[in-house]
């Protein structure tokens, strides 16, 4: 079936800009997850969806950034006021969350977004 | 979530199988041993993951002894296209991730 898609692939913008970034999880995965990696760095979490729950955000670098999860597929992640140092790949990724432990997570493409 | 220590690169040649060992001391009882590994401009992509003793797939094995305080990933007869960098993580596959910086495999022919 189709894998976690996201758009756009690439985001250039000016600072100051607001930009959106959209995640499609794969069907039925109840988690969704953002996630940034910087130019030669690993992987930073940001947010975290879980069906109804309310979302961990404990990842997210300052209140610039927001993200939502509409109808609990859907998800959009919000910069607001880009600055230079938002200029990393943002990673999406879903899994399906059941009662047995070690579920996998699937990423996207991921987005390069890149702040002038 | 525990952490994890794994050589930061290593070099192989074309035919050969190669082992990445990752170290996790302080695993948890709950927790699974993920490995994924990661092409430039791509995301990462699951590999194979387990929870003891040993796990096999078509892309690669993973050995992981009795007291779970280290894992190994095995690459049988790796080529060009296995050239990328590999990840180990401990922890529940559904809660955040927390990626060190992995292991750059590169493969020369």
């Amino acid at each position: 079936g189709a894998g976690v898609s996201q758009s756009p692939s690439n985001k250039v913008t000016e600072k100051g800009k607001d930009v959106e970034l959209r995640c499609d999880p794969i069907s039925g995965h109840t988690a969704l997850y953002w996630y940034r990696q910087s130019l030669g760095q690993g992987l930073e979490f940001l947010i975290y969806f879980q069906g109804n729950s309310a979302p961990d955000k404990s990842g997210l670098p300052s209140d610039r950034f927001s993200a939502e999860r509409t109808g609990g597929s859907v998800s959009t992640l919000t910069i607001q006021r880009t600055q230079q140092e938002d200029s990393a790949v943002y990673l999406c990724a879903s899994s399906l969350v059941s009662r047995r432990l070690g579920d996998t997570q699937y990423f996207g493409p991921g987005t390069r977004l890149t702040v002038l | 979530l525990a952490k994890t220590t794994q050589p930061i690169s290593m070099d192989s040649y074309e035919g050969q199988e190669v082992n990445i060992t990752c170290s996790h001391n302080n695993i948890a009882t709950n927790d699974y041993i993920t490995w994924y590994q990661q092409f430039p401009s791509q995301g990462p992509r699951f590999i194979i993951q387990g929870y003891k003793t040993k796990v096999t797939n078509e892309v690669a094995s993973l050995f992981i002894p009795a007291d779970r305080k280290s894992s190994t990933l095995s690459l049988p007869r790796v080529s060009l296209s296995d050239t990328a960098v590999y990840y180990c993580l401990v922890g529940l596959g559904n809660t955040p991730l927390v990626f060190g910086k992995g292991t750059r495999l590169s493969v020369i022919a």
